[in-house]
């Protein structure tokens, strides 16, 4: 089964307009970690927000907040005011056992949503 | 503060050949981990260091190793190259301080087998 699942291939936003990617992750530990990252063409992974099983606030950071459902297993990236900049590869990714004495450090990554912004 | 460097940034090599690829963290960061990104298997997790001692493997053949030296810089080889290690490999680090801790990514490798 699919530990990070990202049903969106492909989305479009219109500049200056909020837009939601989806992520929904499976796992059976009580503690873990999920991450959002934005990939450019040029091929480098950078991170935009971190969200802990055990946070009872949404992250924010900037125009990035992340929507988390604990309940439905859900993640949801919300990039608010889109610019042509923020066309990318957006992938989530999810960290189990984060209290495993940290030693776990493994990032497991959904296949990613293809975000295109349109002037 | 520099980050994430990886070098060489593109190479081609041929079937049955062996690579090197090289990956320098972000000073102070002494967790380094190891990725392969491909279009048709997404990213993979390949292994993680730190202290120069191997804590994770991800499900690769023994084909694939690596390693980390004492400053941190870590290596990963391919021996052996088959047409589908063609990808992307990416090299992150981090601080390794707590649960939320982030790991930062090199602009990557890419590697073409021919």
């Amino acid at each position: 089964a699919q530990k990070i699942t990202q049903t969106q291939p492909g989305m479009f936003v219109q500049e200056k307009e909020a837009v939601t990617l989806d992520c929904t992750y499976d796992t059976s530990d009580q503690s873990y970690g999920l991450f959002w990252y934005k990939q450019p063409s040029s091929g480098e992974m950078i991170f935009l927000i971190y969200q802990g099983s055990y946070d009872e606030q949404n992250a924010t950071e900037g125009r990035y907040s992340l929507n988390f459902q604990k309940a439905r297993k859900s993640a949801n990236l919300v990039i608010s005011a889109s610019q042509l900049g923020d066309s990318a590869m957006y992938f989530c990714a999810m960290r189990e056992g984060v209290n495993s004495g940290g030693s776990n450090y493994k990032l497991t990554f959904g296949k990613g949503t293809l975000l295109t912004v349109n002037p | 503060k520099a980050g994430v460097t990886q070098t060489p940034r593109y190479l081609i090599k041929t079937r049955g050949q062996q690579v090197t690829l090289s990956c320098s963290p972000i000073s102070g960061h002494r967790s380094v981990s190891w990725y392969q990104q491909t279009p048709g298997q997404g990213l993979q997790f390949l292994f993680e260091y730190f202290s120069e001692t191997q804590r994770n493997k991800g499900n690769f053949p023994g084909r694939f190793s690596g390693r980390q030296f004492s400053n941190s810089r870590s290596e990963m080889n391919v021996s052996t190259l088959e047409l589908g290690d063609s990808a992307l490999y990416l090299c992150a680090s981090s601080l390794q301080r707590g649960p939320g801790e982030t790991q930062y990514f090199g602009p990557g490798t890419r590697l073409l087998v021919l």
